[in-house]
C-alpha cells in the first residue's frame, strides 16, 4: 500500500468546515482512498472511498486532485461528536498476492464549542 | 444481523500464558485482519489472511499466531513470547481480492491486560 502523511492533530469550533488532507505521492494506478473515523475504545469506521475528482456522501465530501497524490477529506458544520481520529488508507484489495490495509497513524480532530 | 464479533471485550491473563482472541464475521468476507493499537496510537497490522487456509504475516506478527480454517473465523493467539502484550485489539474484514478498494468493517475489539 501506498504510504500517507497526514497532520498529527487538528482543533476546530462547531458549524465550521473541516478538511483534512492527506499526502500519497507513491499511489498506484489501481489504488482506491478510503477514509475512517474512530472513536476511544472502538473499531474504526468507514466514512467515504475515491478514486478520482469528488466524492460526496451523506456525511463527508473527498476530494481527490488530478494527479492523485493526495486528497482531502471535507467535514462539513461539524459538532462535538464528529471528535475522532481520522485515518486515510491507499490501496486495493482486489489484488492478489496478500494486500495489507495499513493505517498510518491518523488525524486528531478536538471540535469545541 | 451481519457484521465482525469479538469477543470478550475485556480478557486479564497472567504474565506467561497464552491467550485467544475471538474473532467472527457473517459478511461472507474473503479477508481478515488484526490489528494492534496502543494508547495514543495508530493501528499496527500483525497477521492477515486473503482465504481459508492461508494468512500472511503483518508488521508486528512476532509473538502471536493465527489460524483460519474456516471463512468466518480468524482467531488469535498472544503467546507469552510477546513481551508486552497489554494492548487494544481489533479484528476487521473486507470482501478481499472480489473488490477493488479498502473498504473494511471492525469489531468493537478486545482490551488485553496482562497482569
Amino acid at each position: 500500500l501506498a504510504k500517507t502523511t497526514q497532520p498529527i492533530s487538528m482543533d476546530s469550533y462547531e458549524g465550521q468546515e473541516v478538511n483534512i488532507t492527506c499526502s500519497h505521492n507513491n499511489i498506484a494506478t489501481n489504488d482506491y482512498i478510503t477514509w475512517y473515523q474512530q472513536f476511544p475504545s472502538q473499531g474504526p469506521r468507514f466514512i467515504i472511498q475515491g478514486y478520482k475528482t469528488k466524492v460526496t456522501n451523506e456525511v463527508a465530501s473527498l476530494f481527490i486532485p488530478a494527479d492523485r497524490k493526495s486528497s482531502t477529506l471535507s467535514l462539513p458544520r461539524v459538532s462535538l461528536s464528529d471528535t475522532a481520529v481520522y485515518y486515510c488508507l491507499v490501496g486495493t484489495t482486489s489484488t492478489g498476492g496478500g494486500n495489507k490495509l495499513t493505517f498510518g497513524t491518523g488525524t486528531q480532530l478536538k471540535v469545541e464549542l | 444481523d451481519g457484521g465482525i464479533t469479538q469477543s470478550p471485550k475485556y480478557l486479564f491473563r497472567k504474565e506467561g500464558q497464552n491467550v485467544t482472541l475471538s474473532c467472527e464475521q457473517n459478511l461472507n468476507h474473503d479477508a481478515m485482519y488484526w490489528y494492534r493499537q496502543d494508547p495514543g496510537q495508530g493501528l499496527r497490522l500483525i497477521y492477515y489472511s486473503q482465504i481459508v487456509n492461508d494468512f500472511q504475516k503483518g508488521d508486528i506478527a512476532e509473538g502471536y499466531s493465527v489460524s483460519r480454517e474456516k471463512k468466518e473465523s480468524f482467531p488469535l493467539t498472544v503467546t507469552s513470547a510477546q513481551k508486552n502484550p497489554t494492548a487494544f485489539y481489533l479484528c476487521a474484514s473486507s470482501i478481499g481480492p472480489r473488490r477493488s478498494g479498502t473498504e473494511a468493517f471492525f469489531g468493537q475489539g478486545t482490551r488485553l491486560t496482562v497482569v
